[in-house]
């Protein structure tokens, strides 16, 4: 079954720049969604197909997919971001399923 | 207004079966594209997709708990139910239903349930 890599923690400066990468075979070719998860709270979707917002999501956040890493960004990064985020993907291959990968701490220094 | 809300046991024995039923308000789980997905998280650790709907009644298992899960829908009722077999404490976690919808071959998971902790113990 497909494989999702994440780096287990990131950390930054408030005010700085955050990239999250989110590492697969081909992950180019799919389509990535990132969900961000408070503590304590259920997971909420900040970025799908790659690079949409849902509507209420900040343009701080963005996202990307290119060959094997696909990338979510988060720009001006504030105390509130503290989240785990996880990346997740549609597996089209023989098991049709839902994959997601192991998640990234994102600590706000 | 979408919303989704998982109901249970919140205790469960080892070995035996566990029921989970979302209900859901806000769209309708006949239309095209609409799907309802299971996602687990055991305390401290990831999320784990376990299995989605579709608006015609396909499903989708996890292939590496495809033999323990069934997953169904009254579209009447807005309610999807998951029922798990053989139940053992690594099963214990938070367990959450979404709303799921397809594009381009993909789904993604828009709206959560606020989740239900279910524990496995004797």
């Amino acid at each position: 079954s497909y494989v999702l890599t994440q780096p287990p923690s990131v950390s930054v400066a408030p005010g700085t720049t955050a990239r999250i990468t989110c590492g697969g075979n081909n992950i180019g070719s799919k389509n990535v969604h990132w969900y961000q998860q408070r503590p304590g709270q259920a997971p909420v979707l900040v970025i799908y197909y790659d690079s949409d917002r849902p509507s209420g999501i900040p343009e701080r956040f963005s996202g990307s997919n290119s060959g094997n890493t696909a990338t979510l960004t988060i720009s001006r990064v504030e105390a509130g971001d503290e989240a785990d985020y996880y990346c997740q993907v549609w597996d089209s291959s023989s098991d049709h399923a839902g994959v997601f990968g192991g998640g990234t701490k994102l600590t706000v220094l | 207004q979408i919303t989704l809300k998982e109901s249970g046991p919140t205790l469960v024995k080892p070995t035996q079966t566990l029921t989970l039923t979302c209900t859901f308000s806000g769209f309708s789980l006949s239309t095209n594209g609409v799907g309802v997905g299971w996602i687990r998280q055991p305390p401290g650790k990831a999320l784990e997709w376990l299995a989605l709907i579709y608006w015609d009644d396909d499903k989708r298992y996890s292939p590496s708990l495809k033999s323990r899960l069934t997953i169904t829908k009254d579209t009447s009722k807005n309610q999807v139910v998951l029922i798990m077999t053989n139940m053992d404490p690594v099963d214990t976690a938070t367990y959450y239903c979404a709303h799921g919808f397809l594009f381009s071959s993909s789904w993604s998971l828009d709206y959560w349930g606020q989740g239900t902790l279910v524990t496995v113990s004797s």
